[in-house]
C-alpha cells in the first residue's frame, strides 16, 4: 500500500514570509496529490491538488510542485497571513477505491 | 449547494454502548468514504461505497464496526460495544471522481 511522509510537523513563520511543506510517497502508481487545510474542529478543506501529468500548479498564493521521479511533492504558500494558520495534510490515493492515505500533518502558525 | 453533512457532531458513549453515526453526502456523488481521525493525526481510511455497494472495508479495525448505504445516498457507520480506543473523529467524504469533499465529522468520546 501507500506510505506518505510529511515534514515538518510544525512550522512557524512571520506574516508575509513563505512556508513550504514537503511530502514523499511510496506507490509509483499514485497519480493525484491533494492538499487539505484543517482548522481546529472543522472539516478538512481541499486547497489545491495536482495530477501526475504536470509538475507544478499555482492558485494565487498557493502552489504545489511534483517530482514523480523522486516521489515527492511540496506545498508552497507565499505572503502568508494569520488566517493561513491551520494544520495542512498532504495525501495520495491507494487501493482499488483510490482512498486517500494522508501524511501526519503540519501545524502552520503565522505570527503577526 | 449543501456540502457533506454529518450528525451528530458530538457523541459521548459509555463503554459497551452501541453508536450510529450518519453521513449525508453531496447529492449525486457516487463514491462515499469513511475515515477515522485520532487526535493530532491524519485521517485513516475505514471503508468505501460505490452507490450502495460496499467495495472496500479493509480499514475497519474490528468486526464491531459496520457501515451501510442501503439506497446509495445516506450512509451510517455503526460501532457496537464501544471501547475507549474508539474515541476519535469520524469523517465522511463523498466524491464525484478524484476530489473528495469532507464533512465536519462526528467527535466520539467513549468514557
Amino acid at each position: 500500500g501507500e506510505n506518505v511522509e510529511q515534514h515538518p510537523s510544525t512550522l512557524s513563520v512571520q506574516e508575509g514570509d513563505s512556508a513550504v511543506i514537503k511530502c514523499t510517497y511510496s506507490d509509483s502508481a499514485s497519480n493525484y496529490f491533494p492538499w487539505y487545510k484543517q482548522e481546529l474542529g472543522k472539516r478538512p478543506q481541499l486547497i489545491i491538488d495536482i495530477r501526475s501529468n504536470v509538475g507544478e500548479k499555482k492558485d494565487q498564493r498557493i502552489a504545489v510542485t511534483l517530482n514523480k521521479t523522486a516521489k515527492h511533492f511540496s506545498l508552497h504558500i507565499t505572503e502568508t497571513q494569520p488566517e493561513d494558520s491551520a494544520v495542512y495534510f498532504c495525501a495520495a490515493p491507494t487501493g482499488s477505491a483510490r482512498q486517500l492515505t494522508f501524511g501526519s500533518g503540519t501545524q502552520l502558525t503565522v505570527l503577526p | 449547494g449543501a456540502g457533506v453533512s454529518q450528525s451528530p457532531r458530538y457523541k459521548v458513549a459509555k463503554r459497551g454502548q452501541d453508536v450510529a453515526l450518519r453521513c449525508d453526502p453531496i447529492s449525486g456523488h457516487v463514491s462515499l468514504f469513511w475515515y477515522q481521525q485520532a487526535l493530532g493525526q491524519g485521517p485513516e481510511f475505514l471503508t468505501y461505497f460505490q452507490n450502495e455497494a460496499q467495495l472496500d472495508k479493509s480499514g475497519l479495525p474490528s468486526d464491531r464496526f459496520f457501515a451501510e448505504r442501503p439506497e446509495g445516498s445516506v450512509s451510517t457507520l455503526k460501532i457496537q460495544r464501544t471501547q475507549q480506543e474508539d474515541s476519535a473523529v469520524y469523517l465522511c467524504a463523498s466524491s464525484p471522481g478524484y476530489i473528495q469533499y469532507f464533512g465536519a465529522g462526528t467527535r466520539l468520546s467513549v468514557l
